[in-house]
């Protein structure tokens, strides 16, 4: 039962243009969202994150999107670059919870 | 001047074989995790500990058993290995409480022959 999907397994962008990850998750008891981004051979490191009471957070050049409604959210990052070249992990976590729940990720190229 | 540092890096070892994992974190945090990405590529946590005190242990068998010596670490035992238990095992650790976010370490791939 996989509670949170990236149905995306890869994505190929071109230097500068905008990224698009989507992701969408099944239990509505889910109030925190964050994005984690890997490279080979390293850990996942932390990116963004978005609480259920908002529907935008920015940093820099990346943004996450919420919808509730559609319990869909979506990272953008613009514009990208070649060094954001990685897998991209979307979590979720519920209230008076401590483990986050992943997405299997999806691979973003960025080429020149 | 790492915050997550487990080891070893890479761990190749037959069926049957008793193997340990060591984590630990330098950042003052206080719970730590184990997540096990398999060859799916799924990342799910295995174990948590807060202040050395297991608080979640999500159905994973009996032959894994976590150590927290101190909440620096946690260390994680695995008995009577199996091909199955072939996966890459991430040490990670947060602040804690509601709605912060897990610094990873670089994994461990256990490969089981």
């Amino acid at each position: 039962d996989q509670q949170v999907k990236q149905n995306s397994p890869s994505l190929s962008v071109q230097e500068g243009r905008i990224s698009i990850l989507n992701c969408d998750y099944t239990n509505s008891m889910f109030d925190y969202f964050l994005w984690y981004k890997k490279y080979p051979a390293e850990g996942p490191t932390f990116l963004i994150s978005i609480s259920s009471i908002k529907d935008k957070n920015e940093d820099g050049r990346f943004t996450v999107f919420l919808n509730k409604s559609a319990k869909h959210l979506s990272l953008h990052i613009v514009p990208s670059q070649p060094g954001d070249s990685a897998v991209y992990f979307c979590a979720a976590t519920r209230y008076n919870t401590d483990k986050l729940i992943f997405g299997t990720g999806t691979r973003l190229q960025v080429f020149p | 001047d790492t915050a997550v540092s487990q080891t070893p890096k890479y761990l190749v070892t037959q069926m049957g074989n008793d193997k340990s994992i060591k984590c630990e974190q330098n950042l003052g945090h206080d719970t730590m995790y184990w997540y096990k990405q398999d060859s799916k590529k799924f990342l799910k946590i295995m174990f948590s500990y807060n202040n050395k005190e297991l608080i979640i242990n999500e159905t994973v068998p009996n032959r894994f058993s976590p150590k927290s010596p101190d909440k620096a670490h946690l260390n994680l035992h695995i008995n009577s290995l199996e091909l199955g238990d072939s996966a890459v095992y991430f040490c990670a650790s947060s602040q804690g409480g509601r709605n912060t976010e897990a610094f990873f370490g670089q994994g461990t791939r256990l490969t089981v022959v």
